[in-house]
């Protein structure tokens, strides 16, 4: 079964700050798929990024990036200088492409991230 | 853009009521799915849909039902609420089932069951 963990429930960091969220995962298929999404106080889920299991490169927006590590089963998502805007909750989710085609995501349990000025 | 929408951001049920959440997706999206979210639980689905008239379980489907008769619409319908049944319910749609498509999240509906 898969499985997605982040183990930071909060973090709180001063503006400007650089902040890393760990996202660590399980999965026994060599094809899969990596998510992460935000959740701001409104509420709705906004997708930030998706990667696939075949794709090990590092990806930069902005100021976010990514770090896909297969050795270690890690996706770990970097703010660098942040600012209050990205106080929110961060969701961490995997997915596999099974043979059934009903492949689902599997989320990780949040990191809240509060960003004060 | 991808506009998801939920019937309701706010419901307050009394324990025993049956209770329909609607969702409606205007991307002409093959995939929806609901999910109820709990501090400390993050999400966990409870029902999708890959058809319309088709559905899949998810990894908590007791206590709800859904119905899809057209294909922009996905309704979770809870037939006797009870108190645990208290949470955010979300609604998402995707373009395929396959985990390689992102997922489009609605508002959410925060449900108090009394």
């Amino acid at each position: 079964a898969q499985k997605v963990t982040q183990a930071q429930t909060e973090i709180s960091v001063v503006e400007k700050e650089d902040v890393t969220l760990d996202c660590v995962y399980e999965t026994r298929d060599t094809t899969y798929y990596l998510f992460w999404y935000k959740q701001p106080p409104s509420g709705e889920l906004v997708f930030l990024i998706r990667r696939n299991s075949f794709d090990e490169q590092n990806e930069i927006s902005g100021r976010y990036s990514w770090n896909f590590q297969k050795s270690t089963s890690s996706f770990n998502f970097t703010i660098t200088a942040s600012q209050v805007v990205d106080s929110a909750v961060y969701f961490c989710a995997l997915s596999e492409a099974g043979n059934s085609g009903y492949s689902t995501l599997t989320f990780g349990k949040g990191t809240m991230l509060l960003v004060s000025p | 853009d991808v506009k998801v929408t939920q019937s309701s951001r706010y419901l307050v049920k009394r324990t025993g009521e049956k209770v329909f959440l609607e969702c409606v997706q205007d991307m002409d999206h093959e995939n929806m799915f609901w999910y109820r979210q709990d501090p400390g639980l993050g999400l966990r689905l409870i029902y999708f849909s890959y058809d319309v008239k088709m559905k899949e379980k998810g990894d908590i489907p007791e206590g709800y039902s859904v119905s899809r008769e057209k294909k922009e619409r996905f309704s979770l319908i809870l037939e006797s609420a009870s108190t645990n049944q208290t949470s955010m319910y979300l609604c998402a749609s995707s373009l395929g089932l396959a985990g390689a498509y992102e997922q489009f999240f609605g508002p959410g509906t925060r449900l108090t069951v009394l």
